[in-house]
């Protein structure tokens, strides 16, 4: 089967430490994969896009990695701080077809001060 | 949130009662979705909308229908709600289809069904 696979464990990590989530799929070839970040009662917000023939993408304190042949984003977070605190999901175009994403369960990260 | 308003935020209705939720957007996006998020299982599409009356089903359509009269509006109808439904809901716009197809989130609908 097809499948979108993030921790479903909450990651805790201590305030200033890198967080690392993780993003595996089988079954598909996309062409690029969507970070997004949820906070209680809101709905996602888009933070990073990383296509196929990029291995790395960063924005600010944030970087994401993509391996098509392993089949696996990472995201990390650097120098995290209390405010990093969401459920970060990943979200794939599985059909490549443009007009439709499938997303992750979400890991959830809390930073403790 | 983006230009998108989602009314209600939150209902309580009964099992076998018609629940239409609205979504409205402000940004004159083309693509206009529909997803519904549990726990254990994530955001799942339910419809999506390609344009003014074009719309298609995704993941978990069945006991769901939809309708775009209007760029703006995209509504969401349970005809016979059932305690299966009970969800939050969360709608969705898109401005192209290709490549990259970032989607902008309204604030949700927590529905509840008894």
């Amino acid at each position: 089967s097809q499948k979108i696979e993030q921790n479903s464990e909450a990651l805790n990590i201590q305030e200033g430490k890198t967080a690392t989530l993780t993003c595996n799929y089988t079954n598909y070839s996309p062409a690029y994969l969507q970070w997004y970040r949820q906070d209680p009662g809101r709905g996602p917000v888009f933070l990073l896009l990383i296509r196929e023939n990029e291995k790395e993408k960063r924005k600010e304190r944030l970087k994401v990695t993509f391996d098509t042949t392993l089949k696996q984003s990472l995201f990390h977070i650097t120098a995290s701080q209390p405010a990093d605190s969401a459920t970060y999901l990943c979200a794939l175009d599985v059909n490549n077809a443009g007009n439709m994403l499938t997303f992750g369960g979400g890991t959830r990260l809390m930073v403790k001060p | 949130d983006a230009g998108i308003t989602q009314s209600p935020r939150h209902k309580v209705t009964e099992t076998g009662t018609p629940v239409t939720l609205r979504c409205h957007q402000t940004e004159n996006h083309r693509y206009m979705y529909w997803y519904r998020q549990d726990p254990g299982h994530g955001l799942r599409l339910i419809h999506y909308s390609y344009g003014v009356k074009d719309t298609d089903k995704g993941e978990v359509s069945d006991g769901y229908s939809v309708s775009r009269s209007k760029t703006e509006d995209f509504l969401l109808t349970l005809e016979s709600a059932t305690s299966s439904q009970t969800s939050v809901y969360f709608c969705a716009i898109s401005e192209s289809k290709s490549p990259e197809n970032i989607q902008y989130f309204g604030a949700g609908t927590r529905l509840s069904v008894l």
